[in-house]
């Protein structure tokens, strides 16, 4: 299995403030990285495909880069509304497609 | 848009069949752009794939759960389920169903989830 890992797994930030999360493969995965937004009691939402694919209706301020075994997610100008948990999630071996431990973004 | 609901017992008993059904709507599950997933999430932690159908009746399971896990579909009444056998404390969670694309390989939509306990 390939194993996704996020870091941090907790960060603490402010409103305007531009923050990455990162997120690692155990083997190379070329580009199938998705990225997703979970808030409370809420199921995930799609930000960023195939590693850096805006989902349409998600702010320009979210962009995803990477390709092999490394990503990254930066939100730039954070908003009260973009503090939630974020996953990745690798879909190179399908279908035993694997999600990263998650990070919580929370506010400073 | 097409909506996702997922349904079924909330509270199944260890050692017996979790079932789950997702209802689709504005869209159809015959689509051939679109596998049709289930996803879980345990209270407090990350997210598990369980398996998906296509529209052509195949299936596709996560190895760890391939043994316990069946998906079937009603196209008629365009839903596809979720069967679990002998289930333990450990799959309790919440489970989702999601509508995956399948060029692009990302899980365009989800329900809202729902929590199913395993608990006598």
């Amino acid at each position: 299995d390939i194993q996704m890992t996020q870091s941090p797994s907790s960060l603490s930030a402010s409103v305007g403030d531009r923050v990455t999360i990162t997120c690692r493969a155990s083997q190379s995965i070329s580009r199938y990285l998705n990225w997703y937004q979970q808030k409370p009691g809420k199921a995930p939402k799609v930000l960023i495909y195939v590693a850096s694919n805006l989902q349409v209706g998600v702010p320009s301020r979210f962009s995803g880069s990477g390709s092999g075994t490394d990503f990254t997610l930066t939100i730039s100008n954070l908003q009260p509304e973009d503090f939630a948990t974020y996953y990745c999630q690798q879909s190179y071996t399908t279908p035993l497609y694997t999600f990263g431990q998650g990070t919580k973004l929370e506010i400073k | 848009q097409v909506q996702l609901q997922e349904s079924g017992p909330g509270l199944v008993k260890p050692s017996q069949t979790l079932s789950l059904t997702c209802t689709v709507s504005g869209g159809s599950i015959s689509s051939g752009y679109y596998y049709w997933s289930w996803i879980r999430q345990p209270a407090g932690k990350g997210l598990e794939y369980i398996g998906r159908f296509y529209s052509t009746g195949s299936t596709d399971y996560n190895p760890s759960l391939k043994s316990r896990v069946t998906i079937s579909a009603d196209v008629s009444k365009n839903q596809f389920s979720l069967t679990v056998t002998s289930v333990t404390a450990a799959d309790t969670a919440v489970y989702y169903c999601a509508r995956e694309n399948r060029a692009q390989t990302y899980f365009e939509d989800w329900g809202q989830g729902t929590l199913v306990t395993v608990s006598s």
